[in-house]
């Protein structure tokens, strides 16, 4: 089956700090998403991206499908961006959506 | 309230036991799935329906079944619960077609002693 690796395993910035999250797919996918686990266990959803690009607030996306990867990219951090971030993605000859989970990245931002 | 509503929050049951976590939903999507979380690891596909009529296994189904009530309802049996299924249980559901990606539910954490 399809493998996900993110990148790195674990990141702490001072607030304010700007970072990069990488996740690399072993295979086609039709499907990619990024999520933010907050301290509190709860999972959002940040970004529905299987292509190109796109930016919510400080938050932006871009997923390159040719190459097999995508990149979460976190401008002027906060404490509250701390938590997990995972990347997951759909195999492209799957039609039932259902997602496969990298290990995620551990973002601590210190105040 | 919540798009996704899993119930109970937190359950503390012994081995051998039967539990059911229930699963509700409002966003009128088709597909439900349940995953499981262990500490520090991803999330892994428990078992997963497109429809009422359709129940598919994930890749860690043994121990698990499942019952879709309804469009809206989604529920996961473990038969006899172990020690190792202690975990942190999602619901989520998703609409792909419409472009919306997975809604997850709070969660329930199960300790089973």
């Amino acid at each position: 089956g399809i493998q996900v690796e993110q990148s790195p395993p674990d990141l702490i910035l001072q607030e304010g700090a700007n970072s990069t999250l990488r996740c690399n797919f072993s295979d086609s996918v039709n499907n990619l998403q990024w999520f933010h686990q907050n301290p509190w266990g709860q999972l959002i959803n940040l970004f529905y991206i299987p292509s190109g690009t796109k930016q919510n607030g400080r938050l932006s996306a871009t997923t390159v499908a040719t190459e097999r990867y995508s990149l979460l990219y976190i401008s002027s951090s906060q404490t509250t961006d701390s938590g997990v971030y995972f990347c997951a993605v759909g195999e492209a000859m799957d039609s039932s959506y259902k997602l496969i989970f990298g290990s995620g990245t551990r973002l601590l931002v210190r105040p | 309230d919540a798009d996704v509503t899993q119930t109970p929050r937190n359950r503390i049951t012994k081995t051998g036991k039967r539990i059911m976590l229930e699963c509700s939903q409002t966003k009128g999507h088709d597909r439900m799935y349940w995953y499981r979380q262990d500490p520090g690891l991803g999330l892994r596909l428990i078992y997963y329906s497109f429809d009422v009529k359709d129940i598919n296994k994930g890749e860690i189904s043994d121990g698990y079944s499942v019952s879709r009530q309804a469009q809206a309802k989604f529920s996961l049996s473990l038969e006899s619960a172990i020690p190792n299924q202690t975990a942190l249980y999602f619901c989520a559901t998703s609409d792909l077609a419409r472009g919306y990606g997975y809604t997850f539910g709070s969660g329930t954490r199960l300790t089973v002693v």
